[in-house]
C-alpha cells in the first residue's frame, strides 16, 4: 500500500506568488494534517481536516488556507508568500481525527526567493 | 498552551552503545505520545506510538516509556548502530484538540 504522497517534492516561488501544495492520505484514513517545519525546529500545526470538515487551526495569518476533498486528499494553499514561508511543509495522515497514530509525507521543500 | 522539551538536543556515541533520548511535556492531559525519526530534509517516520493508558512500548531495538502524571517519555536504543544517526522527535496529542505538538528533537549521530 502507498503511504502518504506529497507533491511537488521541491518547490521555488517568489515573494507575492501564491503556492499549492497537495497530499494524497493512506487509503482509508479520513483525516489530513498539515505542518510546517522551519530549519532546526519540530513541524508547527496548520490545519487539521476530518471528513472533508475543518478540526482545527494553528497560529498561522490568514494568507494560509486548506480544503479536504471527496476523497480524503487535500490542498494547502499559501497566498502573498513571503521569505519566511520558506520551510517543509509537512502533510500527516491518519484514520481518525484523534487518539490513532499520525503517518507523514516526505513533505515538500518550498523555497521563497 | 503544551509544550514539549527534548533533551539533550545533540548526542554523539560509538556503535553497539545503548543510549536514551528524553522528552517532557507541560500538560499531562494527553490522548497519546508519538515518537518520530527524521533524516535530513525528509519526512517523519513513526517509530513509537504510546496511548496515555499505557506505559511503555517496544518494537525491536526500541523501548518507549510513558509517565503521564509526571509528563515524561523515554525512547531507549539498544545496540546502537550507524543506521540509527537521525533527528528524533518526540510528539504529544492533546486532549482538547486533535493536534500533534513536538518537540525540537535530539540530533543523534552514531560513529562506526
Amino acid at each position: 500500500d502507498a503511504g502518504v504522497t506529497q507533491s511537488p517534492t521541491h518547490l521555488i516561488k517568489t515573494r507575492g506568488q501564491h503556492v499549492t501544495l497537495r497530499c494524497s492520505p493512506i487509503s482509508g484514513h479520513k483525516s489530513v494534517s498539515w505542518y510546517q517545519q522551519v530549519l532546526g525546529q519540530g513541524p508547527q500545526f496548520i490545519f487539521q481536516y476530518y471528513e472533508k470538515e475543518e478540526r482545527g487551526r494553528g497560529n498561522f495569518p490568514d494568507r494560509f488556507s486548506a480544503r479536504q476533498f471527496p476523497n480524503y486528499s487535500s490542498e494547502l494553499n499559501v497566498n502573498a508568500l513571503l521569505l519566511g514561508d520558506s520551510a517543509l511543509y509537512l502533510c500527516a495522515s491518519s484514520l481518525f481525527d484523534r487518539a490513532t497514530e499520525a503517518f507523514f509525507g516526505q513533505g515538500t521543500r518550498l523555497t521563497v526567493v | 498552551k503544551q509544550e514539549v522539551t527534548q533533551i539533550p538536543a545533540a548526542l554523539s556515541v560509538p556503535e553497539g552503545e545503548n543510549l536514551v533520548l528524553n522528552c517532557s511535556f507541560t500538560d499531562s492531559a494527553i490522548y497519546n505520545l508519538q515518537w518520530f525519526r527524521q533524516d535530513p530534509g525528509k519526512g517523519l517516520t513513526s517509530l513509537l506510538l504510546i496511548q496515555s493508558s499505557q506505559r511503555e512500548q517496544t518494537s525491536g531495538r526500541l523501548n518507549a516509556s510513558l509517565d503521564k502524571s509526571s509528563g515524561r517519555s523515554t525512547l531507549y536504543i539498544a545496540a546502537s548502530q550507524p543506521g540509527d544517526s537521525a533527528t528524533y522527535l518526540c510528539a504529544v496529542r492533546g486532549s482538547g484538540y486533535s493536534t500533534l505538538t513536538f518537540g525540537k528533537g535530539t540530533m543523534l549521530l552514531v560513529s562506526p
